[in-house]
């Protein structure tokens, strides 16, 4: 397919545990952006790239929370130690090219921290 | 900073009732402004945008006019269907060049009863 893949769908982690979420952008585009988006909320923005460099992480909460971009296509966005207020939907959106405004989600991983 | 406050769900219509959804936003310089629908199960999808002021997005029956003077861009479709049953997310980047992070509201869950 040709859209934003992300993996895995859905994450269950113990309190403490490291876990890795992977986005796979529509090819070309260069912007690459994360969300996090809570139950009944909307997406709030986490960290954003173009190409390789992380150009904003303003939105991350927590030292806790990477994201990485090595080669300027897949994203993986990393949270250690996970706490219970880390359960949310993780949306990966890309853009770019000639989609000059527009930013195209994944399905969004769900993660939820026992 | 940026925001963006829409109407608070749910709401419940009977097919073919006309539908509006208020959003308002607060930003400066010229934002570009987005609709966005998440049908269930399924992820983001832009619905509609407009760059400028008096510009009218449109797509699939919906529309929405960017306001400057009232900082709105409502929501409507003249006659709903089943189908359009969803939570909509109104949505701003910050300015009209390029892809930057988009500010959602809180989004609006729709129920269309047959």
């Amino acid at each position: 397919g040709a859209g934003v893949s992300q993996s895995p769908r859905y994450k269950v982690a113990k309190r403490g545990q490291d876990v890795a979420l992977r986005c796979d952008p529509i090819s070309g585009h260069v912007s690459l952006f994360w969300y996090q988006q809570a139950l009944g909320q909307g997406p709030e923005f986490l960290t954003y790239f173009q190409n390789e460099a992380q150009l904003d992480k303003s939105g991350l909460p927590s030292d806790r929370f990477f994201a990485e971009r090595p080669e300027g296509s897949v994203s993986t966005l990393k949270i250690q130690r996970t706490q219970q207020e880390d359960s949310a939907v993780y949306l990966c959106a890309t853009g770019g090219g000639r989609a000059l405004y527009e930013q195209y989600f994944g399905p969004g991983t769900r993660l939820t921290v026992t | 900073g940026d925001s963006v406050t829409q109407m608070e769900g749910p709401v419940t219509l009977s097919e073919e009732a006309f539908l509006t959804i208020n959003c308002t936003y607060t930003a400066t310089g010229y934002p570009s402004l987005f609709w966005y629908v998440q049908y269930p199960g399924e992820g983001l999808q832009l619905l509609l945008k407009a760059t400028k002021a008096d510009d009218k997005g449109s797509n699939k029956g919906f529309e929405a006019t960017y306001r400057k003077e009232t900082t709105s861009f409502h929501l409507e479709k003249g006659s709903v269907q089943v189908s359009d049953s969803a939570v909509y997310f109104c949505a701003l980047t910050p300015t009209n060049s390029g892809n930057t992070p988009l500010v959602f509201g809180k989004g609006t869950r729709l129920s269309v009863i047959a």
